[in-house]
């Protein structure tokens, strides 16, 4: 069975601190991991990772895949308590067009 | 970003009516939308998947009766909750990707908070 899993589940850190999410998968066929932040709502999209040891970058947030060993993390440095909610992970498949979520990471940044 | 517009944000009906909710990709063509539920402090899960121009894939365990689904065009989707219950209340989203190709990252509704009474 496909499944993704992310860890922790849920993180509670004061403001400055770096955190690291982290978002491991089993899948056939794997193609892209994507990581999302939902606040009050919709998720939004932060990244989308295709190829191992490529790090994305936007801000303080940053990403980096390892198809090898299946996994990617999620970093923030210097947190806000905007960065406040919960992180989310997908992963698509070949072949298909959904997406498989983890049961994300709630991060708590405390001022 | 694409633009996806999900309408409404929410809506409280009574138990045993129908609701209808409508998803638009506002920018660009979506041949493919998907449907989303997602109960408090649990993650997405898939209901099913709108094909423009054909009967939507569900997954296992989804109703298709009570939740219809129409992707009458290339830019909107509508799920209707049948004859909904209180258990039917929860947060709906739908999501679009603009490229088919899969190298596209899906672009989300604003979510639609169902509250049956």
């Amino acid at each position: 069975e496909d499944k993704v899993v992310q860890s922790p589940l849920s993180l509670v850190v004061h403001e400055g601190d770096t955190v690291t999410l982290n978002c491991s998968y089993e899948v056939t066929n794997f193609r892209s991991l994507l990581w999302y932040k939902q606040e009050k709502k919709a998720p939004t999209f932060l990244f989308m990772l295709t190829s191992s040891g490529i790090e994305k970058k936007s801000g303080r947030l940053s990403s980096i895949l390892d198809k090898k060993e299946l996994f990617s993390i999620l970093n923030i440095t210097a947190t806000q308590t905007g960065d406040s909610a919960v992180y989310l992970c997908a992963v698509t498949q070949g072949g298909s067009e959904k997406l498989v979520f983890g049961k994300g990471t709630k991060l708590t940044v405390n001022p | 970003g694409a633009v996806v517009s999900q309408h409404p944000s929410r809506v409280i009906c009574k138990s045993g009516t129908s609701v209808k909710i409508e998803c638009r990709s506002l920018d660009f063509q979506a041949t493919t939308m998907f449907w989303y539920r997602q109960f408090p402090k649990q993650s997405l899960m898939l209901m099913a998947t709108s094909n423009e121009g054909s009967k939507a894939t569900y997954e296992q365990g989804v109703e298709k009766d009570k939740f219809l689904i129409n992707h009458a065009s290339l830019t909107l989707s509508t799920l209707t909750v049948t004859s909904a219950h209180p258990e039917d209340s929860s947060f709906y989203i739908c999501s679009a990707r603009e490229a088919m190709t899969g190298y596209a990252e899906a672009f989300f509704g604003q979510g639609t908070r169902l509250t049956v009474v």
